[in-house]
């Protein structure tokens, strides 16, 4: 489809694995976005890329967390050591434009660290 | 960094009701206030969005009004229908970086 694409959908791993997060943006959009959302909760931000660029990555919780955006389109979050606290839906957004517009979310990734 | 806050959590009302969810912000600067509709196992979706040189827009049965002088921004949805349950979350985000932040969400049940 021509959406935002998210893998896996669901993942499951032990404490201390580390997992890697994937995000296929609508083609040509600049602006990628990361977000993570506890459930009851708003989408939290974690990092942001303009192209290839990391612009933003105040979001990330410590540095277990980092993300990727090597030729400006798919993006990777990896989380190292996984711990229980990291559960949550992982959600991935990009926009047409640098500015603020709208965001186009993808349908997240679960993770669930046992 | 700008703060979101949003009320109330839960608000459930009949259909053809009127729905009204309150947004405050924090920072200033922020420019840009946009709501997105989450339905149950889905992305949040934009529905509308309000920049700072306007005070109201409206889109059919939605509309969001602006205030930026006590820095909050409403939605309201006239003529609820039980389509319109879903989860909205309002946000902010202030000029030159994209760092939207969201609300914590509204859930909204429309009774038939």
């Amino acid at each position: 489809g021509a959406g935002v694409s998210q893998s896996p959908r669901y993942k499951v791993t032990k404490r201390g694995q580390d997992v890697a997060l994937r995000c296929d943006p609508i083609s040509g959009h600049v602006s990628l976005y990361w977000y993570r959302q506890a459930l009851g909760q708003g989408p939290e931000f974690l990092t942001y890329f303009n192209y290839e660029a990391q612009q933003d990555k105040s979001g990330l919780p410590n540095d277990r967390f980092s993300a990727e955006r090597p030729e400006g389109s798919i993006s990777t979050l990896t989380i190292q050591r996984t711990e229980q606290r990291d559960s949550a839906m992982y959600r991935c957004a990009s926009s047409a434009a640098t500015g603020t517009g709208e965001l186009f979310f993808g349908e997240g990734s679960r993770l669930t660290v046992l | 960094g700008e703060n979101v806050e949003q009320h109330p959590s839960t608000l459930s009302v009949q259909e053809g009701d009127s729905a009204v969810i309150k947004c405050t912000y924090s920072d200033s600067a922020s420019n840009y206030f946009p709501w997105y509709k989450q339905e149950l196992g889905k992305g949040p979706q934009l529905i509308i969005d309000i920049r700072s040189n306007v005070g109201e827009k409206k889109d059919q049965r939605i509309a969001v009004t602006l205030n930026k002088t006590a820095k909050h921004f409403s939605l309201h949805i006239t003529e609820t229908q039980p389509e319109d349950s879903a989860v909205y979350f309002c946000a902010a985000s202030p000029p030159r970086k994209n760092d939207m932040r969201f609300g914590a969400g509204t859930r909204l049940t429309v009774k038939p």
